[in-house]
């Protein structure tokens, strides 16, 4: 049973461009988070997706930033016209359902804005 | 906004000793989970604790959950150098948004051999 797969591993952009992080969840999970570790901070949470619906993205800016969870396929974190501050390490988790709290952590997506 | 504080921040220990890591809140917690993230990897998944004053083992690690909910520790035996990693504790609340982690920053751990 494959992991969750982030992808890319690594990502730079210059500043204004945009960048597009990918998570396929674990097979069976239909709950996805995302969640930003910023240098010398702790992991914190931006958005919860179940298919094709945001339940709670209170954790993500208002501005340049969208996530999506379509019927198919992976979920899209989106960020438009990244800044410097932009830069940090993405991770996407899953779980089974809500009931089980237990979150399965991809290997992050580490963007670099130049 | 409900913080975990971990300490100690760093430790640095030599092979086959003892220690102990913290993970302390001023708020109660329905779940704390314990993970240890590599560089450049995920987070990995030890253990869920839910009641207050359970123990759960995993080989040479001890996680005690507090009585009260607001605190937890990782107690590790004889420590190899496999055990170098940065332990995050997260905690989840109850209700509504019980899908949500809060971490601490973590404790940074080097075994040396």
């Amino acid at each position: 049973n494959a992991g969750v797969m982030q992808n890319p591993r690594h990502l730079v952009r210059r500043r204004g461009q945009e960048a597009r992080l990918r998570c396929s969840p674990m097979k069976g999970h239909s709950h996805v988070y995302w969640y930003r570790q910023l240098p010398e901070e702790g992991l914190k949470f931006m958005v919860y997706l179940q298919k094709e619906n945001i339940i709670d993205e209170s954790g993500m800016p208002k501005e340049r930033f969208s996530a999506e969870f379509p019927k198919e396929g992976p979920s899209i974190l989106r960020i438009q016209q990244v800044v410097r501050g932009d830069s940090a390490a993405y991770f996407c988790a899953s779980s089974p359902n809500t009931g089980n709290t237990e979150a399965f952590f991809g290997q992050g997506t580490r963007l670099t804005v130049v | 906004t409900q913080l975990l504080e971990q300490s100690p921040q760093f430790l640095s220990i030599q092979e086959g000793e003892n220690l102990t890591v913290y993970c302390n809140s001023s708020s109660v917690f329905s779940s704390l989970q314990w993970y240890r993230q590599e560089p450049g990897e995920g987070p990995v998944l030890l253990v869920t604790v839910v009641t207050g004053g359970e123990v759960k083992k995993l080989k040479r690690l001890t996680f005690q959950f507090g009585d009260a909910r607001k605190d937890s520790s990782l107690h590790i035996t004889a420590a190899q150098t496999g055990d170098t990693g940065l332990y995050l504790c997260a905690g989840t609340n109850s209700g509504g948004s019980n899908y949500k982690l809060t971490f601490g920053k973590g404790t940074l751990l080097t075994v040396n051999p």
